[in-house]
């Protein structure tokens, strides 16, 4: 299994808080990405890493910032936490470089958000 | 634009019967990748299988296969010989070369159920 671990596992919090999720890896990849689950949508991309200090946008960014001072680590934070953010919140890892397996994302176990 | 669309919301199947997932996909690139994962009861993400757009053959890994067909868009998931182990929701999602950080876009998932 890829070596990635989440944390917390899960936490509840109040509204209005600000909030870190952390992904740490020790595979040593370049590419590192947060998504959150929903009902209904499958995992919709916030954002992602292509190397220390170097982070995007992905399709659900708003209400979220990223870090990434080190390989191995990737924070996610929401400043001010809002009902809206109770997901379930996946890191993945990747080096993207084809291959005849495809180089697949490996997720980290999830991090349950649950917003009051 | 990519898009990928699983139109199965839930499925049964009887132990060691084949089941088919659907999943039709749409994207601008010529180079893409596809990929199915697998999401047990306890929530972690397992990467299943991999299919190339330039890939001639349909991809397989064990018990599962890909019927590939790219001029219809289509790449479904089939099991063979299901197993109560195979109950769990699936996920389709696609990696396009215009994306050259991996990124994924997800389905909306299909959960299958195994009845014994």
């Amino acid at each position: 299994d890829a070596g990635i671990t989440q944390s917390p596992r899960h936490k509840v919090t109040e509204t209005g808080t600000p909030v870190t999720l952390r992904c740490h890896q020790t595979e040593n990849h370049r590419y590192m990405y947060w998504y959150r689950q929903d009902p209904g949508h499958g995992l919709r991309l916030i954002h992602y890493s292509y190397g220390v200090k170097d982070t995007d946008k992905g399709e659900v960014s708003d209400g979220y910032s990223v870090s990434r001072s080190k390989t191995e680590d990737f924070l996610l934070t929401l400043e001010s936490a809002t009902s809206s953010q109770t997901s379930v919140y996946f890191c993945a890892i990747s080096d993207p470089g084809g291959g005849a397996r495809g180089q697949p994302q490996h997720f980290g176990d999830g991090t349950r958000l649950s917003i009051l | 634009a990519q898009k990928i669309t699983q139109t199965q919301p839930g499925m049964f199947v009887q132990e060691k019967e084949a089941v088919t997932l659907d999943c039709t996909y749409d994207t601008s690139d010529q180079s893409y990748g596809l990929f199915w994962y697998k999401q047990p009861s306890s929530g972690e993400m397992i990467f299943l299988i991999y299919q190339g757009s330039y890939d001639e053959q349909n991809a397989t890994e064990g018990r599962y296969s890909l019927n590939f067909q790219k001029a219809r868009k289509s790449a479904n998931l089939v099991i063979s010989a299901s197993q109560l182990g195979d109950s769990a929701m699936y996920f389709c999602a696609m990696r396009g070369r215009s994306s050259n950080t991996g990124k994924l876009i997800f389905g909306q998932g299909t959960t299958l159920q195994v009845k014994p």
